[in-house]
């Protein structure tokens, strides 16, 4: 068990609905990331969090998706207008800043899976 | 051109045979390096970080070229439990670039 826990773990939509996810990392790691992961393929960065701050988010962070981390400790991913090309394993994962790039492992949660219908 | 390449497989190898995955990645400024495990419906696990000298740990040997850019993975005496994708990890900056895995099956 590394810590990192998601829910809820399965969620099932229909197309147009708003879902939303919350990650809870391990307590004293400061970093988060969301990524997205479809079958076959590798994990995908979609943003992350130093503390509190939204520091990176990627192009295919759409306009319907929102991640905030307000206090620093757990995290929320929410997706309005669900598509069905949102469909797909949302995963966190967190680690702690260190100076030595080495030790910044990334200890990812059980994931949540997302099914547009 | 993707940050992270590696050949998806699948690799199927008898018990006790040894195997061996490489993946390349673009960014020549990258600066950590990653193996991961991920079985079947389940979130990545840390196999191995690889350093620049390259490191083993049991039957795992990890090695890294950073003039070619390319990252290897040795599996040694297979076992039935070594099934899953393996995913190469870099890392540069602030991100962590995923290759999509290489699917290993060990076969009795």
């Amino acid at each position: 068990d590394t810590g990192v826990s998601q829910d809820p773990r399965h969620k099932i939509t229909k197309r147009g609905q708003n879902v939303t996810f919350r990650c809870d990392p391990i307590s004293e790691h400061n970093r988060l990331y969301w990524y997205r992961q479809t079958l076959g393929q590798g994990p995908e960065f979609l943003t992350y969090f130093q503390n509190e701050a939204q520091l990176e988010k990627s192009r295919l962070l759409s306009d319907r998706f929102s991640a905030e981390r307000p206090k620093g400790s757990f995290s929320t991913l929410e997706i309005q207008r669900t598509e069905q090309g949102d469909s797909a394993m949302y995963l966190c994962a967190s680690t702690t800043t260190s100076w030595t790039a080495y030790q910044e492992t990334q200890y990812f949660g059980p994931g949540t899976r997302l099914l547009v219908l | 051109r993707k940050e992270v390449e590696q050949d998806p497989g699948p690799f199927n190898v008898p018990e006790g045979a040894t195997v061996a995955f490489n993946c390349t990645y673009s960014n020549s400024a990258s600066q950590s390096f990653f193996w991961y495990r991920q079985d079947c419906r389940k979130e990545p696990k840390l196999l191995m970080s690889v350093y620049s000298s390259g490191n083993e740990d049991g039957r795992f040997t990890a090695q890294l070229n950073r003039a070619s850019q390319y990252i290897s993975l040795l599996i040694r005496d297979s076992k039935l439990s070594d099934s899953a994708t393996y995913l190469c990890v870099v890392s540069g900056g602030n991100q962590f670039y995923f290759g999509t895995g290489t699917s290993l099956t060990v076969i009795p």
